[in-house]
């Protein structure tokens, strides 16, 4: 199975501040198809999981432009621009290219 | 809009089945994909399996062979996820996502074990 390692696994940030989460997979994520298959999604204390960005750097309708998503090949980043309360809870990422999907251990931001 | 709604909590003795139901709303069920997925306490979210809705294939992680079984039902726009043997350590929330992305997530359903 693809391996999906995330960094830092906890990271208290100073509101206004930006913040950034790394995830490596142990294999490429390209596909087939060309396209890679990484999503990152956020999980605020007591909800769901809620997707922000999808293939890599798309985000979703209703995400704030402050979270943009970047990388290829086994090293990707979501990035927060200046973080806000609302953001607190953990976010993962996730890939699709290889079965079985595996999401990567959780990074929980926390306000400093 | 895009709706998935979950079926309630569960208490469940170690060695029998749960059956949980996740209810689509706003799109065409059959057009799409469902996954489940599942999440310990503290633990990361883990993939279980995945159902065509249309053509009810699925796809299961080896992690679970044998034990989960993915079915829907057509009519009520409806997915379920049967996990039987039930040990302790499948105490858990219990998600199901729409699609290959997961753009839609359910509520979860809260599965304990315990005897």
């Amino acid at each position: 199975d693809v391996v999906m390692t995330q960094s830092p696994l906890s990271l208290p940030v100073s509101l206004g501040q930006p913040a950034s989460i790394s995830c490596r997979s142990s294999q490429s994520l390209v596909y087939s198809d060309g396209k890679t298959y990484l999503n990152w999604f956020q999980q605020r204390p007591g909800q769901s999981p809620r997707r922000l960005i999808y293939k890599v750097s798309n985000r979703d309708s209703g995400v704030p432009d402050r979270f943009s998503g970047s990388g290829s090949g086994t090293d990707f980043t979501l990035k927060i621009s200046r973080v806000e309360a609302e953001d607190v809870g953990v976010y993962y990422c996730l890939q699709g290219t290889h079965w079985p999907w595996t999401f990567g251990q959780g990074t929980k931001v926390e306000i400093k | 809009q895009v709706q998935l709604v979950q079926s309630g909590a569960e208490v469940k003795e170690p060695g029998a089945s749960v059956k949980v139901s996740c209810k689509a709303s706003g799109f065409t069920f059959t057009d799409y994909t469902l996954h489940w997925v599942r999440q310990a306490p503290g633990q990361r979210l883990e993939w279980m399996g995945w159902m065509n809705a249309g053509t009810g294939n699925t796809k299961y992680s080896q992690i679970f062979q044998g034990r989960v079984t993915l079915t829907r039902d057509t009519s009520a726009s409806t997915a379920y996820m049967e996990l039987s043997s039930l040990r302790y350590e499948d105490t858990a929330v219990y998600y199901c996502a729409r699609d290959s992305g997961f753009d839609s997530w359910g509520q979860g359903t809260l599965v304990t074990v315990s005897s």
